[in-house]
């Protein structure tokens, strides 16, 4: 079975642009949750996406929004860039159920913000 | 709030020795507690996770982790390491019955031959 895939990797943009990075989930996986990790904050949770919609969401500014598609393939936002927003971004999957499923991360996108 | 507190930010260790990375976690609340590694240049890979029972957690790469709720700790060891262990290893909560994951700071681990 396939792991999360998330495209692109590397991503390099300029203040004030606005960029979409896109997790394709394991077949089946209905959540999808996305985090910014950076050397100074650490891992960070940026929201969740369960059947198309946002189920929770962490504590970043309206800049940084996402979407979950019927394939449950979701996309994630981040307009008018700034420097701070230099990270990697993750992506994980997870089944349905009552809680305390694993979480199977992808490989990141790294973007920088120039 | 749930936090997490990651004792020591980096440990270096020699090959064969074992090894305790320290966690500690706050909440008001039941948690699930997670180990989680990371490779460089990777993302983020499940070790062993703690949900409820037998307090003795056994995870892959033989990694044990061990949840004490009165010092509210759940600290991972492994008996003998090896260089292949090189890693950054986070510790994790979640509330009972929802995805987010509140990670601590990571902990760099050292393997010196």
């Amino acid at each position: 079975k396939a792991g999360v895939t998330q495209t692109p990797r590397y991503l390099i943009k300029t203040r004030g642009q606005q960029v979409t990075l896109s997790c394709s989930p394991i077949s089946g996986h209905r959540s999808v949750s996305w985090y910014q990790q950076t050397p100074g904050q650490g891992l960070q949770f940026l929201f969740e996406y369960f059947s198309e919609t946002q189920r929770n969401k962490g504590n970043f500014p309206g800049r940084f929004s996402g979407r979950q598609f019927s394939n449950s393939r979701s996309e994630m936002n981040v307009s008018t860039l700034e420097l701070g927003d230099s990270a990697l971004y993750l992506c994980a999957s997870s089944l349905v159920g009552p809680g305390g499923n694993e979480q199977f991360f992808g490989p990141g996108t790294r973007l920088t913000v120039l | 709030a749930q936090s997490v507190t990651q004792l020591d930010s980096q440990v270096p260790v020699f090959e064969e020795a074992p090894v305790e990375l320290r966690c500690n976690y706050s909440s008001s609340v039941s948690v699930y507690l997670f180990w989680y590694v990371q490779y460089p240049n990777q993302g983020l890979q499940l070790l062993l996770k703690y949900l409820s029972g037998s307090t003795l957690v056994k995870g892959i790469n033989g990694f044990e982790a061990e949840f004490n709720k009165s010092q509210t700790s759940f600290h991972l060891r492994k008996p003998s390491v090896h260089i292949s262990d090189t890693a950054e290893y986070f510790c994790a909560v979640s509330l009972q019955g929802a995805q987010k994951l509140v990670f601590g700071q990571g902990t760099r681990l050292t393997i010196n031959p």
